[in-house]
């Protein structure tokens, strides 16, 4: 049982540079999620979306843009990447409401 | 004003002792709650949910105070496999989109 998979793991990117960050799910979960994690900071919502083909933004969307071609998929695409971006992307589905979250293990990404 | 706030710690406590984590939540609408553990570097993982009337899971008791809008984590007997990032979250609006304390660092030592 899978749950929530990220995908890569970890990754060093140049400044300006683009990249996607993809997260499958298989619990059939409507909604999904994309938060950074920074020290000091918590965990901040980018982006979420719930259902396929519907996306919205959340507290820190600016620079980051998503798709849900598929209820399975969720992406988080960097088209030009900042040092500010260095951080740790957790990608979490849910369903129904007021369900908690369930959490993949994580991106690392470094922005140079 | 943050709209979940914890005390990020840390707490260092004794093997066997009992330690209690509070969490605030600033919007009066928030409907669900839960307490999610998180080790270093690793992904939050679920440790409870957080019901009006209180739960207990084992060692663990969480509480719901909605008029003073808190909850809180009691954790008996502690072990040094408790040690930890505790992070509270709290669900506002539609899908479920969870907003979370910056974490509460819990080191159990001998």
């Amino acid at each position: 049982n899978a749950g929530v998979t990220q995908t890569p793991k970890f990754r060093v990117l140049k400044t300006g540079q683009s990249m996607t960050l993809l997260c499958a799910q298989d619990m059939n979960h409507e909604y999904m999620y994309w938060y950074r994690q920074d020290p000091g900071m918590g965990l901040r919502l980018i982006h979420y979306s719930v259902g396929e083909g519907t996306t919205a933004k959340g507290e820190v969307p600016d620079g980051y843009n998503v798709s849900r071609l598929k209820k399975q998929n969720f992406l988080l695409g960097l088209e030009s990447a900042a040092p500010s971006q260095t951080s740790v992307y957790f990608c979490a589905s849910s369903y129904p409401i007021g369900s908690p979250l369930h959490f993949g293990n994580g991106t690392r990404l470094t922005v140079t | 004003r943050k709209e979940v706030e914890q005390d990020p710690g840390p707490f260092n406590v004794p093997e066997g002792a009992t330690v209690a984590f509070n969490c605030t939540y600033s919007n009066s609408a928030s409907q669900s709650f839960f307490w999610y553990r998180q080790d270093c570097r690793k992904e939050p993982k679920l440790l409870m949910s957080v019901y009006s009337s209180g739960n207990e899971d084992g060692r663990f008791t969480a509480q719901l105070n909605r008029a003073s809008q808190y909850i809180s984590l009691l954790i008996r007997d502690s072990k040094l496999s408790d040690s930890a990032t505790y992070l509270c979250a709290a669900s506002t609006g539609t899908a479920s989109k969870l907003t979370f304390g910056t974490g509460t660092r819990l080191q159990v030592t001998l």
